[in-house]
């Protein structure tokens, strides 16, 4: 099963904006509206931030925020803070309770 | 408060077999699929599968589903995710996830670092 692909890095500076793209297939993300986006700090477990293609868990910043057109998934952080630099992984929904994660982004926040 | 307390890390030969646990607690255990994820060094996620507490019936991984088996003990809250003749590249950090549908997941374990080496 291959991965949803995702960009290996993006940078942004303290306070600006920037988005992390997820393509998949008309098979996974085009035929579903359960995207999901996990962010992962060094050596710890994945954090949910992003479901159901734009619903965030109660206790995660509105400056995260999430959308979908198409095959295309993605994840938009505003007004960057420097804990917001992790790896952000996407995943979807795929038939037959199956699940794909992406290759995962490196957020660096210079 | 929700929990998923997963086993200690373990060492392993090639062509061994783990088994991890993932204890789970602060919630109906049956009410909730619980999903295996793995993470080789410095590489992303990848879903092994899911077995639904509730009857035992488990999905795998195409990559996965000739060596991987997932049961679960109702009296305990708890999740066992075997893996049989293990290589090399199946070094990895394990986690278990709960989710209340397929997808997401959003509740996860520590985390379970398997090293195989001869």
């Amino acid at each position: 099963q291959s991965a949803l692909t995702q960009p290996a890095s993006v940078s942004g500076s303290p306070g600006q904006s920037i988005t992390i793209s997820c393509t998949g297939t008309s098979s996974d993300i085009g035929a579903y509206d359960y995207v999901s986006w996990y962010q992962q700090h060094p050596a710890k477990a994945p954090k949910l931030i992003i479901f159901d293609v734009s619903d965030r868990p109660s206790g995660v910043s509105n400056r995260f925020s999430g959308s979908k057109s198409g095959n295309t998934a993605s994840l938009a952080i505003s007004g960057l803070q420097p804990e917001d630099e992790a790896d952000y992984y996407c995943s979807s929904y795929k038939a037959s309770n199956t699940v794909l994660f992406g290759g995962g982004t490196r957020l660096t926040v210079l | 408060q929700v929990q998923l307390v997963q086993s200690g890390a373990e060492v392993k030969k090639p062509g061994a077999s783990v088994k991890v646990s993932c204890k789970t607690s602060g919630y109906k255990f049956t009410s909730y699929y619980v999903h295996w994820v793995r993470q080789a060094p410095g590489l992303g996620l990848e879903w092994m599968g899911v077995i639904n507490p509730s009857t035992g019936d488990t999905t795998y991984s195409e990559t996965f589903q000739d060596r991987v088996t997932m049961t679960r003990d109702t009296s305990t809250g708890t999740v066992y995710m075997e893996v049989s003749s293990l290589r090399s590249d199946d070094t990895a950090t394990y986690y278990c996830a709960r989710s209340l549908v397929i997808t997401p997941q959003d509740y996860w374990g520590q985390g379970t670092l398997v090293s195989v080496s001869s």
